[in-house]
């Protein structure tokens, strides 16, 4: 299977800063996501991260709030903006592997203060 | 609509007795069904999946989980459960033509004591 880094893995950030999380696979994969997690819920598809193209996003995010990049089929970076508390969350990236399996990174546990 | 059900939101058993963490679903046309677990401070981890054939699949760390398509749903097992199998677990399902989504349960917290 797949190896997903993420960086940070947590992070500690002020309201009205931005934070850019970075998403890095071993191999190149077609489908990458990020998610949203609050501890213990279950997880929300923020957008789908789109080689060479717009992220594809779902009902409630905004490119705005939330722009993604794919530059390559092995990279994807998240950036949360104008963050405020209700950001507070983890983030999580994943990819889909021989079009079956998905694939999740470890995470990135934020905090806004 | 696709959605996936976790209806308990824990589940305690005692160190080697078997445990049943239960999922339903519904999916248009063919389900691909999959459980996950996350430990504290982890990510998801890929524990076994159902595409097609026997309907008993078996996974990572000793479990295994069976599909049964009348009555649409993919309990996770195992016969015999170990502390460090405390965990969140999530089922998550997509349909067969769509490998864009995936719908997620809300997740059971297993707890499991010496």
């Amino acid at each position: 299977s797949a190896v997903i880094s993420q960086k940070p893995s947590r992070d500690i950030c002020q309201r009205g800063t931005s934070l850019t999380i970075q998403c890095q696979v071993d191999s190149q994969v077609t489908m990458m996501f990020w998610y949203r997690q609050q501890p213990g819920q279950s997880l929300t598809l923020i957008a789908t991260a789109n080689q060479g193209s717009e992220a594809t996003y779902e009902s409630g995010f905004v490119i705005d709030k939330f722009p993604i990049s794919r530059p390559n089929l092995t990279f994807s970076t998240l950036t949360v903006s104008n963050m405020s508390p209700e950001d507070s969350s983890i983030y999580l990236c994943s990819v889909v592997e021989g079009e079956e399996t998905q694939y999740f990174g470890p995470g990135t546990r934020l905090l806004v203060l | 609509a696709q959605s996936v059900a976790q209806p308990e939101d824990q589940v305690n058993v005692a160190e080697g007795n078997p445990l049943t963490v239960k999922c339903t679903y519904s999916v248009s046309g063919n389900p691909y069904l999959f459980w996950y677990v996350q430990y504290p401070n982890r990510g998801l981890q890929f524990l076994l999946k159902y595409i097609t054939g026997d309907n008993l699949v078996k996974g990572s760390y000793g479990f295994e989980a069976e599909f049964n398509k009348s009555q649409t749903s993919f309990h996770l097992k195992k016969p015999s459960a170990l502390v460090s199998d405390s965990a969140l677990y999530f089922c998550a399902v997509r349909a067969a033509y769509n490998f864009n989504k995936f719908y997620f349960g809300s997740g059971t917290k297993l707890n499991v004591k010496p």
